[in-house]
């Protein structure tokens, strides 16, 4: 089955700048790739996502970027806010509706 | 419109005991997941419907577990005999099947406690 590799575990991060999450996936049948943002207490937030015949997709301030040549996605984040404070998700399936394979998450820290 | 919401928020239980949690979908979605959070760790999937089947059950982690949902709507999480390594966040997701996609969308979780 699926398995879903997610580094860093935890990112601190100064206010203005980047922050980068990658994640790779072992089943190349997968080919839908989203992002959630979890902060304390809630339940996951769906952020952004990609399928497998884009290759970046821009939402404002975050991107999401594909390889699946490589069977890694990332995401990106620029000029950070406080806000942007949480842990980050990637996960992986097939389209339609399927169980998500979930990485183990990404404490990210911003730091005014 | 109103998004997924799960009841209790929290629920402390003695072990053996039996709990039921419930997941209210987003209106007009026919897929809900439901999914397991332990502390620190990432989300564990348990069970998913289609409608009121549920053709994938090979997260359920014991006998124990079972899940069901009528009228294509609300669904319930039954954990018998509880044990305290069954304390975890429980999350409830749902999705449209129209149009192929896979965007699911989480509720706020169920806090299980086992003493």
């Amino acid at each position: 089955g699926e398995n879903v590799e997610q580094h860093p575990s935890t990112l601190s991060v100064q206010e203005g700048d980047s922050a980068v999450i990658k994640c790779t996936y072992s089943d190349s049948a997968s080919n839908y790739f989203p992002w959630y943002k979890q902060e304390l207490g809630k339940g996951p937030q769906l952020i952004i996502d990609i399928r497998s015949n884009v290759g970046e997709k821009k939402d404002q301030r975050i991107a999401v970027t594909l390889n699946k040549t490589a069977k890694h996605f990332s995401l990106h984040i620029t000029e950070t806010q406080p806000e942007d404070s949480a842990v980050y998700f990637c996960a992986a399936s097939l389209s339609g509706n399927t169980p998500l394979v979930f990485g183990k998450g990404t404490r990210l820290s911003v730091i005014a | 419109g109103a998004g997924v919401s799960q009841s209790p928020s929290n629920k402390v239980t003695e072990k053996g005991k039996d709990v039921e949690l419930r997941c209210d979908p987003i209106s007009g979605h026919t897929a809900l997941y439901w999914y397991r959070q332990s502390l620190g760790q990432g989300l564990e999937f348990l069970i998913y419907f289609q409608g009121n089947s549920a053709p994938d059950k090979s997260g359920l982690p014991s006998d124990r577990f079972s899940a069901e949902r009528t009228g294509g709507s609300v669904s319930t999480l039954t954990i018998q005999r509880t044990q305290q390594e069954d304390s975890a966040v429980y999350l409830c997701a749902s999705s449209q099947v129209a149009g192929g996609g896979n965007e699911q969308y989480f509720g706020p979780g169920t806090r299980l406690t086992v003493t």
